[in-house]
This record gives structure tokens, sequence and C-alpha cells, in this order.
């Protein structure tokens, strides 16, 4: 059965604070992605890694940073956070090639205060 | 420009009845559209994926359409269940690129007894 897990569920942290999400999976996908999901916006992509070492940015990439050191980690960096990146952050995988499905973590609900 | 709009951004009905979800997108050139369902506090699941080709597929009590003439596709759910209430998110695939992805804003459906 494929996975894919982030590190936290919930997380609090307060403005100015370097935040941390870590994903991982388990399926030897080449493909990794953030993206942050607001109420009216759906998905939006923050940055994308299609190889270890290898990052894309994505549509709102202003405030974050990634770190792809092996190929089953895809780390999301907040350096300062800020109240506007509260947010629900999803984590996916897929295989570079066939269809391509993305598989979703179970999400990380962070709240800046 | 591409995009994908989904309608109607909610609904509420009752258990056992039928609904249809609708998503019209303007992605070109067309690769594929998915449909994935997401539970409350979860990440997105794969419904079902339409191609070019495909006119229905169904997956159980879900079966999805696809007009590619008029770049329209729905997702019909059948008799449904207290656990069909969740988000319904398509999603369009254009050919290239690396960040082809389009998402529509989902449709939250709630199934009441």
């Amino acid at each position: 059965d494929v996975k894919v897990t982030q590190s936290s569920r919930y997380l609090v942290k307060r403005t100015g604070e370097k935040v941390f999400l870590e994903c991982v999976q388990d399926m030897d996908h080449e493909n990794m992605f953030w993206y942050r999901q607001d109420p009216g916006l759906g998905l939006r992509l923050i940055y994308f890694s299609y190889d270890v070492k290898m990052k894309e940015k994505g549509d709102i990439p202003e405030g974050y940073s990634v770190s792809r050191e092996k190929k089953e980690r895809f780390s999301l960096i907040l350096e300062s956070a800020s109240t506007n990146q509260t947010s629900m952050y999803l984590c996916a995988s897929s295989l570079q090639q066939g269809n391509r499905e993305q598989y979703f973590g179970p999400g990380t609900r962070l709240t800046v205060t | 420009k591409n995009q994908v709009e989904q309608s109607p951004q909610s609904l509420i009905i009752l258990e056992g009845k039928n609904c249809t979800l609708q998503c019209n997108y303007t992605v070109s050139p067309f690769s594929n559209l998915r449909w994935y369902k997401q539970d409350t506090g979860r990440g997105p699941v794969s419904l079902t994926i339409m191609t070019f080709s495909e006119n229905t597929k169904s997956n159980g009590r879900y079966t999805a359409t696809l007009d590619a003439d008029t770049k329209q596709s729905s997702l019909h759910i059948t008799a449904s269940q207290l656990s069909d209430s969740a988000s319904y998110i398509c999603v369009v695939r254009l050919q290239t690129g690396a960040n082809n992805l389009f998402f529509g804003t989902g449709t939250r459906l709630t199934v009441i007894p």
C-alpha cells in the first residue's frame, strides 16, 4: 500500500520562527511536491522536485524553500514564518512515467500566531 | 488562460439520493482529467482518471464523464452514503511542462441522514 507521511498533523508556531515540514514516501517515486490549501483557493503548488537535490519553483514559492537530500524525503522550510503562511500544507509524490497519479500525505495544519 | 472551475461550490443532499458535480476547464493542450476525493483533515485520494478518448468511467458508485469537445466533466454519485461527505477536486493535466497540473477549488458535499 502506497504511503506518504508528514512529520506533523498540527503545528503552532510564532511569527519569525523557522519552520520545517517533512515529508517521506515509501514508493520510490521520483517526483515530490509541496502544496498549500486555503479555503476558496484550492491547492496551490509551492515547490516540486523531480530528483534528489533538484527543485523547481511552483506558483507561490515566495517565503518558502525546500530540500531534497534523499529520494524518499522532501522538506519544506519557512525561513521566517508569517501569519499569512497559516494554512494546510500537503505533500505529494508521483512517478515520472505512466499516468503519474499524485499520492498525497495527510497534511499539516500550520498556524502562525 | 488555463483554468479549472467547479460547481457547485457546496452541496447538501439526503442520504440515498444521487448528485452530480461539474468541472469545466480551459486547459489546453489537454492530457487527462482526474477526480480526487478529500475527506476532512486528510489528503486527496484519486477516484478516477479520464483521458481524451474516454467518455465514461465508473468506480463503484462514482461515475465520471468527459466531453473533450466542450471541455466539461462531471462526477455522478449514486445512492449517496454518509461517508461520501467530502470535498471533490477536479484536476486537469497539460500535455507538456513540468508544472502542468491545474486544480479546481473543489465542491464540498455534505450527505445528511
